[in-house]
């Protein structure tokens, strides 16, 4: 299995612009993760879903972030506008079920200048 | 959420050398995993262990779940093993993540 694929890898994007990060779980897994990793706060959870359906969004930031899983195979997590306080390495991660071993994409690198 | 406190929070070696490492949690878990994070930035995954004890190469890891604790042992280390290495548990399906231990590997 390729694991878990994040693109971009890296984005650079000026202020008030809109951005997409983009995640594929490993197949057969229904349980997908966005992190997000800071100096400041280390990694910390911002949305948890289940079988494509959003069960713990309460991670999320603000307004601004939004994400979604249209299908078993992708999720997206949209920032819109960016502001620089939003620069930070961003994980997705999947696992088989619940309590399960979890597994971590490379990771996107945005800079928001 | 369960607090986690990892130690030492940083840790330099000579190649060779033997370390351990600490992860203490609050409450009672049903996932414990710990990750490397390499310079790169990249999380690997090096045990999932909730409970028990587990060996893979040069890395072995327990967890005494009822006095809630992991354990993180590297032997004969090597300046590959540098990087970050988190702990983290969960007793749903958050996880909730130390702030790591810092280990450099000198030649």
């Amino acid at each position: 299995d390729a694991g878990v694929i994040q693109s971009p890898r890296h984005e650079v994007t000026e202020m008030g612009q809109e951005v997409t990060l983009r995640c594929k779980p490993i197949s057969g897994h229904n349980s997908l993760f966005w992190y997000r990793q800071t100096m400041m706060r280390g990694l910390e959870l911002l949305i948890y879903f289940n079988n494509n359906v959003p069960i713990d969004d309460s991670g999320m930031p603000e307004d601004r972030f939004s994400a979604k899983m249209p299908n078993a195979s992708f999720s997206t997590l949209k920032i819109q506008p960016s502001e620089p306080r939003d620069s930070a390495v961003y994980f997705c991660a999947s696992s088989g079920n619940v309590n399960t071993e979890a597994f971590f994409g490379q990771g996107t690198r945005l800079t928001v200048v | 959420g369960i607090q986690v406190e990892q130690s030492p929070p940083d840790l330099i070696l000579q190649e060779g050398a033997n370390s351990t490492l600490r992860c203490n949690f609050s409450d009672s878990v049903n996932n414990l995993q710990w990750f490397h994070q390499n310079p790169w930035g990249q999380l690997i995954n090096l045990f999932y262990i909730p409970s028990g004890t587990k060996q893979n190469g040069r890395l072995s890891a327990t967890t005494v779940a009822t006095e809630r604790y992991s354990l993180l042992y590297i032997s004969s280390s090597q300046t590959t093993d540098s990087g970050v290495y988190f702990c983290a548990v969960g007793d749903d399906y958050k996880l909730s993540f130390g702030a790591g231990t810092t280990v450099t590997v000198r030649a």
